[in-house]
C-alpha cells in the first residue's frame, strides 16, 4: 500500500514564528503536492513538484514556500506564520502515468497560528 | 484554467436511499475526471476516476460515476446509502489539479 506519512497531525504556532510541515512518501513517486483545506473552499493548491529539486507554484502560493531535496520527501514552509494560515494541511503524492495519475493523501496537518 | 463545481455543500439521505452527488467541470481539454472521499479526521482517498473509454466508472463501496461531455457533467450515484457512507466528497479535475469545495454526506437511520 502506498504510504504517505505528514510530521504532525496537530501543530500550534504562534504568529511570526517559521513552520515547517514534512510529508514523505514510500511509494517511489516522481510527483508530490502541498494542498490546504478550508470549509466551504475544498481543496487549494500551494505548491507542487514533478522531481527532486524542482517546484511550480500552485494557486496560492502567498506566504508559503517548499523544499524537495529527495524524491520520497516534500516540505512546506510557512515564513512567518500568520492566524489566516490556520488550515488543514494535506500532503498527497502520485506517479505520472497516461491514465491519469492517481494522488494519495496523507492524513493532513491541522495548524492552528495564534 | 479548468474549474469544478459541486452543487449542494450539504447532502442528506436516509439510509437504503438513492445517493446523488452533483460535479460539473469546465475544460478546454478532454478531463481527467475523480472522484475522493474523506473520512472524518483522515486523508482523502479515491473513490473512482474516467479517464478514457467507457463513460459509466465503478468505484468502491457501490459507488459509481458517468461521464456526460455534452453536459460538462460527472455526477456521482450510489443506489443505497449504508450509514458509513457518510463522508465528505470531493471532485476534482485532475489535468490541473484542481478540487471542487466538496459535498458533505449525511445518512439518516
Amino acid at each position: 500500500d502506498v504510504k504517505v506519512t505528514q510530521s504532525s497531525r496537530y501543530l500550534v504556532k504562534r504568529t511570526g514564528e517559521k513552520v515547517f510541515l514534512e510529508c514523505v512518501q514510500d511509494m517511489d513517486h516522481e510527483n508530490m503536492f502541498w494542498y490546504r483545506q478550508d470549509p466551504g473552499l475544498g481543496l487549494r493548491l500551494i505548491y507542487f513538484s514533478y522531481d527532486v529539486k524542482m517546484k511550480e507554484k500552485g494557486d496560492i502560493p502567498e506566504g508559503y514556500s517548499v523544499s524537495r531535496e529527495k524524491k520520497e520527501r516534500f516540505s512546506l514552509i510557512l515564513e512567518s506564520a500568520s492566524t489566516n494560515q490556520t488550515s488543514m494541511y494535506l500532503c498527497a503524492s502520485s506517479s505520472p502515468g497516461t491514465g491519469g495519475d492517481t494522488q494519495y493523501f496523507g492524513p493532513g496537518t491541522r495548524l492552528t497560528v495564534l | 484554467a479548468q474549474s469544478v463545481t459541486q452543487l449542494g455543500s450539504h447532502v442528506s439521505v436516509s439510509e437504503g436511499a438513492l445517493v446523488l452527488l452533483r460535479c460539473n467541470y469546465s475544460s478546454s481539454v478532454p478531463p481527467y475526471l475523480f472522484w475522493y472521499v474523506q473520512y472524518p479526521n483522515q486523508g482523502l482517498q479515491l473513490l473512482l476516476k474516467y479517464t478514457t473509454g467507457a463513460t459509466l466508472v465503478k468505484g468502491i463501496n457501490g459507488f459509481e460515476a458517468e461521464f456526460k461531455k455534452s453536459e460538462t457533467s460527472f455526477h456521482l450515484t450510489k443506489p443505497s446509502a449504508h450509514m458509513s457512507d457518510a463522508a465528505e466528497y470531493f471532485c476534482a479535475v485532475r489535468n490541473d489539479m484542481r478540487f471542487g469545495a466538496g459535498t458533505r454526506l449525511t445518512v439518516k437511520p
